[in-house]
């Protein structure tokens, strides 16, 4: 069954360094998103994706991130200047259509941010 | 606004028996997906089932179950003939078509423990 992988499952950073976390959707999935979820709390969103831009965002995802589909099969979220908040568990998701309320997000194991 | 609450943090659950598990939601859309996440130890958010709001008929999904009440607002899981593997956090989320774009909101979750 296809399914959403992320690279690496665990990072640690020092604060101010950049990181680059990825993924790769599921292969006709034309929707991509990124959530995150702070230890104990609970699932936030982050940015969603599509047509090479850029769809919706949150408050959170500000200056220091971005996000981009540098080929056919990659998602990246980058943090361009880490800080000890952004340590928490990083969740790239992706959807069929994307559009109707009905479309199901299948998620990503998840990629573990530490910033020390 | 869309707002998902989850009132149980934590529920028990002995072995074979089923457990309800309570989602409320508030939200200003005709048109909205109501789904739960299970998320285990390991990290990962594993999707379990959907509920389109125009639904005639109650979702189902193996073991899994969803009491969909629209008139109340709610959306509860139920998990029959409960697992030692089901122990897990147990998200609700939900997806509107207009107002809450294509993101999904979650609630804070409940923890599930299942008992011999």
């Amino acid at each position: 069954e296809p399914e959403v992988t992320q690279t690496p499952s665990h990072q640690v950073t020092q604060m101010g360094q950049e990181v680059i976390l990825r993924c790769v959707p599921i292969s006709n999935h034309l929707y991509f998103y990124w959530y995150r979820q702070i230890l104990g709390q609970k699932v936030e969103f982050l940015v969603s994706f599509y047509n090479n831009e850029i769809s919706e965002k949150s408050e959170i995802f500000d200056d220091q991130f971005s996000v981009e589909r540098p080929d056919g099969s990659n998602f990246t979220l980058k943090i361009r200047s880490t800080k000890l908040e952004d340590s928490a568990m990083y969740f790239c998701a992706s959807s069929a259509i994307g559009l109707a309320a009905t479309d199901t997000q299948y998620f990503g194991p998840g990629t573990r941010l530490t910033v020390l | 606004a869309q707002k998902i609450t989850q009132t149980q943090p934590g529920m028990f659950v002995q072995e074979k028996e089923a457990v309800t598990l309570d989602c409320t939601y508030d939200t200003s859309d005709p048109s909205y997906g109501l789904f739960w996440y299970k998320q285990p130890s390991s990290g990962e958010m594993i999707f379990l089932i959907y509920q389109g709001s125009y639904d005639q008929q109650n979702a189902t999904e193996g073991r899994y179950s969803l009491n969909f009440q629209k008139a109340r607002k709610s959306a509860n899981l139920v998990i029959s003939a409960s697992q030692l593997g089901d122990s897990a956090m147990y998200f609700c989320a939900m997806r509107g078509k207009t107002g809450g774009g294509n993101k999904l909101t979650f609630g804070t979750g409940t923890q599930l423990k299942v008992e011999l």
